[in-house]
């Protein structure tokens, strides 16, 4: 069946670090991929989006590049901060007789000052 | 835009009572809204799919009488844990698309979840 696959965190970085959070899924069709994030005691919030192969989504420094040939989504940022300790999912959203979104297990990103 | 309102953030409440939980969309129409439960340090688990004017689908394993799911119209639904007990406490999150996203398979935007804890 559908599934998303992410690498186990916790991830623990120094401020100004390079992070990538690898995620790779298994899909019927034709889906498309998100990131979300989700902060502390809040909800999940949208962090960016593929539709198609080879689409890169970016947002507020983060980037993913949607590759169909390894079934891939990482996630990469250049440079983290302190703000960016959170929990990152990615996910995939694919029609199974209605559109349905399959997360991965989350990766907790933990940013050292 | 596409914002979810959930409310209550946060409910504590004694075994044996109904706990209601409301999730809004507040500038689109949501055709569509899901309910999940967050366990800690845990991805989600998806719990049901509403469509508005009809009644939810719910996963397998989640059982229907417990976890009573209403969506009578395209800006809110319900849910409303029934019985409560200290195993039904957990983080409960509501997302939402519109009808225009149903068909477009574009991303679902989420409320802020509520944290329930039954004594």
């Amino acid at each position: 069946g559908d599934s998303v696959t992410q690498m186990e965190g916790p991830v623990t970085l120094s401020e100004e670090a390079f992070l990538t959070i690898n995620c790779t899924y298994t899909a019927t069709g034709y889906p498309s991929l998100f990131w979300y994030v989700q902060y502390p005691g809040e909800g999940l919030q949208l962090l960016l989006k593929a539709t198609k192969a080879d689409d890169k989504g970016s947002n507020k420094g983060f980037e993913a590049t949607y590759r169909k040939e390894t079934t891939s989504f990482h996630l990469e940022k250049g440079s983290v901060q302190v703000s960016d300790s959170a929990v990152y999912f990615c996910a995939l959203s694919v029609n199974t007789g209605g559109f349905k979104t399959i997360f991965g297990a989350g990766t907790r990103l933990f940013v050292k000052a | 835009g596409a914002v979810v309102s959930q409310h209550p953030s946060r409910v504590i409440c004694k075994s044996g009572t109904s706990v209601k939980i409301e999730c809004r969309s507040l500038d689109f129409q949501a055709t569509t809204m899901f309910w999940y439960r967050q366990f800690p340090k845990k991805s989600l688990m998806l719990m049901a799919t509403s469509n508005e004017g009809s009644k939810a689908t719910y996963e397998q394993g989640v059982e229907k009488d417990k976890f009573l799911i209403n969506h009578a119209s395209l800006t809110l639904s319900t849910l409303t844990v029934t019985s409560a007990h200290p195993e039904d406490s957990s983080f409960y999150i509501c997302s939402a698309r519109s009808d225009r996203d149903a068909y477009s398979n574009q991303p679902q935007h989420f409320g802020d979840g509520t944290r329930l804890s039954i004594l």
